[in-house]
C-alpha cells in the first residue's frame, strides 16, 4: 500500500513531441505528489507538485494531470526538448517528509 | 546559496572498510534526510533528521549503518563494515518543513563502490 507504481520504465521522444509518464498509489491518506527531475551526476531536483485539491497543475511546459478516483497522476512534458533528457521520478507523500519515490523513468529526447 | 554539500563525491573502498560520508545541508533548513539510490531500489530513504534529532531511523538497513547530526550545519552516515552490496549512491537532502511545498532540496550524491 505504500508503492508508488510509475511507468514507462524508460521513454524516447522526438523533439516537440509530448512526453508522458504515469505513476499510481494505493493508500489514500497521500496529500503531496511531486515529480523530480534528475540529471545524470546530479540530485533529484523539484519540477514541480501537485496537491489532492486540484485535478491539474500547469508550469511551463510541464503539467501534472491528477486522478483522485483513479488514484493515478501523471507528467505531461509539451514540446519536448533535448535538454529535457533525464531520469524523471514521480512521489508522494503524507505530511512532508516520508517521501514514497517510483522507480523512475529515463527520458530521452532526440533532435 | 551553495545549496546541499556531499563529500566525498566518490569513493571506493574495500569491504571490511569502515566509509563514512558527509553533509552540509542549507543553511536555516531544519530537516535532513540520507537517501540511497540503486537501480534495484530506487530512491529509498534511510534516515531522518529534525532540528539535529534523528526522527525516522527504519530505513537504515542494518547495524552497520549509522547517522549522526552533531549540529544544524553537518551529518555524517557511517557505514563499519562495508559491504559490496552497499554499492550506491548516497544523496543528503534538506527542507524546511514550515514551507507548504515540503520541497527536498538534495545534493549530487556520494557514489560509493565496495569491492
Amino acid at each position: 500500500q505504500q508503492q508508488v507504481k510509475q511507468s514507462p520504465q524508460s521513454l524516447i521522444v522526438q523533439k516537440g513531441g509530448i512526453s508522458i509518464i504515469n505513476c499510481a498509489y494505493e493508500n489514500t491518506a497521500f496529500d503531496y505528489f511531486p515529480w523530480y527531475q534528475q540529471f545524470p551526476g546530479k540530485g533529484p531536483a523539484l519540477l514541480i507538485a501537485i496537491r489532492p485539491d486540484v485535478s491539474e497543475k500547469k508550469e511551463g511546459r510541464f503539467t501534472i494531470s491528477f486522478n483522485k478516483s483513479a488514484k493515478q497522476f501523471s507528467l505531461h512534458i509539451m514540446d519536448s526538448q533535448p535538454g529535457d533528457s533525464a531520469t524523471y521520478f514521480c512521489a508522494a507523500s503524507k505530511g512532508t517528509y516520508k517521501y514514497i519515490f517510483g522507480t523512475g523513468t529515463r527520458l530521452k529526447v532526440l533532435a | 546559496d551553495a545549496g546541499v554539500i556531499q563529500s566525498p563525491r566518490h569513493e571506493v573502498t574495500e569491504m571490511g572498510q569502515e566509509v563514512t560520508l558527509r553533509c552540509k545541508p542549507i543553511s536555516g533548513h531544519n530537516s535532513l534526510f540520507w537517501y540511497r539510490q540503486t537501480m534495484m531500489r530506487g530512491l529509498e530513504l534511510l534516515i531522518y533528521f529534525n532540528n539535529n534529532v534523528p526522527i525516522d531511523d527504519s530505513g537504515m538497513p542494518e547495524d552497520r549503518f549509522s547517522a549522526k547530526m552533531p549540529n544544524a550545519s553537518f551529518s555524517t552516515l557511517k557505514i563499519q563494515p562495508s559491504e559490496p552490496r552497499d554499492s550506491a549512491v548516497y544523496f543528503c537532502a534538506s527542507s524546511f518543513p514550515g514551507v507548504r511545498t515540503g520541497e527536498l532540496f538534495f545534493g549530487e550524491g556520494s557514489r560509493l563502490t565496495v569491492l
